[in-house]
């Protein structure tokens, strides 16, 4: 079955780096986009940006260009998220998701089982 | 940017009743409307696709309608287990995607 894990719960300081893993299974890696979706405490969801997993081409939300970078790694079907320049708003639980459908006609599913960063000094 | 706004952010309800969850977009959307579930500690599963499109496996007590920028999630005959926030997501400005602010749903 389509299955998305995630890495682990990461403790960060401000101002570090976090990089967060998606490992595939169970479809073809190249033939979905994947996004990423963060969730701070208590709040909604807040769209982050998505990549090719064929062309590594990417797309990101505005309020975090300069500070998120996806890429991935088409030899054991992951995706990574990096996130720089760590504050204290970037705690979240972060998903990924993976694109289904046609554009416009898509949404995301199946999606990770999120991994929690918290950013603390 | 297109907005979402949903309403209400927070409703109760018992057993048995239907409950009805609107979502507004800032702009026309066409049918590009999406609406997930999210259970306390767990990733958000998808429900209605495209405005209207229940997807596979959800149960037929869910159902979207709406198009331009009024849409509606009505869960009819409410199960204890449907406790949740619910949230909708347009796509027409893929690659760009927005959420609503969320709808959680209590049980009486």
């Amino acid at each position: 079955q389509v299955q998305l894990v995630q890495s682990g719960a990461e403790v960060k300081k401000p101002g570090a780096s976090v990089r967060v893993s998606c490992k595939a299974s169970g479809y073809t890696f190249t033939d979905y986009y994947m996004h990423w979706v963060r969730q701070a405490p208590g709040q909604g969801l807040e769209w982050m940006g998505w990549i090719n997993p064929k062309s590594g081409g990417t797309i990101y939300a505005q309020n975090l260009q300069g500070r998120v970078t996806l890429t991935r790694d088409t030899s054991i079907t992951t995706v990574y998220l990096e996130l720089s320049r760590l504050r204290s708003d970037d705690t979240a639980v972060y998903y990924c998701a993976r694109d289904v459908g046609t554009p416009p006609e898509n949404w995301f599913d199946p999606w990770g089982q999120g991994t929690l960063v918290t950013v603390s000094s | 940017d297109i907005q979402m706004t949903q309403s209400p952010s927070s409703l109760s309800a018992s057993v048995g009743d239907t409950v009805t969850i609107t979502c507004r977009a800032s702009q026309s959307i066409s049918s590009y409307l999406n609406w997930y579930q999210q259970k306390p500690g767990k990733a958000p599963k998808v429900l209605i696709h495209d405005a209207s499109s229940l997807q596979s496996g959800v149960p037929s007590r869910f159902s979207g309608s709406g198009s331009g920028t009024d849409f509606t999630l009505s869960i009819s005959s409410l199960q204890p287990e449907d406790v949740a926030t619910y949230y909708c997501q347009q796509s027409y400005s893929t690659p760009l995607h927005t959420f609503g602010q969320g709808t959680k749903l209590e049980i009486k």
